[in-house]
């Protein structure tokens, strides 16, 4: 078990560029989940796969976030047309089912200049 | 509207002490609540995990109770430690089966 693993762990972008992030989670872990944290905040709720299947997106997210999982393994979480809003920590969680407690990687740092 | 709460002032507490924080919550009936400890530029990490029939956990120093007709969640870290420094989040899971999250109480313990 080598943990839940995010790539980059910084991002540093220019208002309107794209950007995409990775996430590895624990192997055996079918559910995969993307969370957005700001200071002083809990983490809010983006996106989770139950395998390959997206099964929800909050009503939150603008139509400028997008995340994939293909095959049920890893997954990426791309931004697009960045704004200064986006700046946050972008963190990933993964978990064996429904009940299990959530795995969380260090996150990706983004900051939108 | 769903709301989850914690305390919002950050506790400072002498080593040794108890530390309590409390996570109120509103127009959710969650199955279970979960308490994760998160330390700066690092993820969330689980502690404990209560379901809603049962009234206490405890694990090592921490203690949780989950009170469904009061919507409120205690969590204790007795004999306190500097290394318990961190924010505590609590968690709950909302009816689409995803864990949404309190803002976090920060707890520093002074030597």
């Amino acid at each position: 078990d080598t943990g839940v693993s995010q790539d980059p762990r910084h991002k540093i972008t220019k208002r309107g560029q794209n950007v995409t992030f990775r996430c590895d989670p624990i192997s055996e872990h079918n559910r995969l989940y993307w969370y957005r944290q700001t200071l002083g905040q809990g983490p809010e709720f983006l996106t989770y796969f139950q395998n390959e299947a997206q099964l929800e997106k909050s009503r939150l997210l603008s139509d400028r976030f997008s995340a994939e999982r293909p095959k049920g393994s890893f997954s990426t979480l791309e931004i697009q047309r960045t704004e200064q809003g986006d700046s946050a920590m972008y963190l990933c969680a993964s978990s064996f089912d429904r009940n299990s407690p959530l795995h969380f990687g260090n996150g990706t740092r983004l900051t939108v200049t | 509207s769903q709301k989850i709460e914690q305390n919002s002032e950050a506790l400072n507490i002498q080593e040794g002490k108890t530390a309590t924080l409390t996570c109120n919550y509103t127009n959710y009936s969650p199955a279970y609540l979960q308490w994760y400890r998160q330390d700066p530029g690092r993820g969330p990490v689980f502690l404990l995990l209560i379901r809603e029939n049962e009234k206490e956990k405890r694990k090592e120093r921490l203690k949780v109770t989950f009170d469904t007709t009061l919507k409120q969640s205690l969590f204790h870290i007795t004999a306190s430690q500097p290394a318990d420094s961190a924010t505590y989040l609590c968690a709950l899971e909302t009816n689409d089966y995803k864990l949404s999250f309190g803002a976090g109480t920060t707890v520093t313990v002074r030597a």
